[in-house]
């Protein structure tokens, strides 16, 4: 069966310091990947998706930037954090080009302090 | 990718049948309804889908309109781990799911 993993769950990181979240999936090739977003109170953004290695897609401009060094995984990066990145880091994976939805990470709860 | 229209919050008694509406006036042919919750802290979870037909699977039944222009997300017999945030989703299959606002249901004893 397919299984998605994230890792840390939680993360307290000062201003300025670099970020690296880490999501891989299993039991599945070729997935689509997406990095979603969810500030306190406020619905999913979607931040990047990737149809394949090295192939990404940025949704909005941002102090973030994301990568696919294999398959099955996918990387979340930040050279410098914000005050403005902290909140509820999601990784999904989808079937390419199929109908059904998306499986998603249990998450990181990053705080930039 | 079509819009969709939910209530922003609902109660439920526990053992009630929760009957949760979407509209999507504008949702094109070839469109799926999505159907995902998320509980406090934790990732969504896919609940059910459907193009045309009525759906139902273990967890719920997705009740389309003939004019496929608003749906209906069922849980038959709600529970106090069923309250959450259920959004309705209208995707063309391959394209990236967009969330909205969702419905924060209230599931109460």
């Amino acid at each position: 069966s397919q299984t998605i993993h994230q890792w840390p769950a939680t993360l307290v990181q000062p201003v300025g310091s670099p970020l690296s979240l880490e999501c891989t999936v299993e039991g599945t090739s070729n997935p689509n990947l997406y990095w979603y977003r969810q500030a306190a109170g406020r619905g999913l953004q979607l931040l990047f998706y990737s149809v394949g290695i090295g192939q990404i897609s940025s949704e909005v401009p941002q102090n973030l930037s994301a990568s696919r060094p294999q398959d099955r995984q996918f990387i979340l990066s930040s050279k410098k954090l914000l005050l403005s990145d902290s909140g509820f880091y999601l990784c999904a994976w989808s079937v390419l080009g199929g109908t059904g939805g998306y499986t998603f990470g249990s998450g990181t709860r990053l705080t930039v302090v | 990718d079509a819009k969709t229209t939910q209530p922003p919050s609902m109660d439920c008694a526990e053992g009630r049948a929760a009957n949760l509406p979407c509209n999507h006036s504008t949702i094109s042919g070839n469109e799926y309804v999505y159907w995902y919750r998320q509980i406090h802290s934790q990732g969504p979870q896919y609940i059910i889908h459907g193009l045309k037909n009525n759906e139902t699977n273990e967890m719920a039944s997705l009740i389309i309109t003939e004019d496929r222009k608003s749906s209906t997300l069922i849980l038959p017999h709600a529970t106090l781990r069923d309250t959450a945030v259920y959004y309705c989703i209208v995707n063309n299959a391959g394209n990236m799911l967009t969330f909205g606002g969702g419905t924060r249901l209230m599931v109460k004893p």
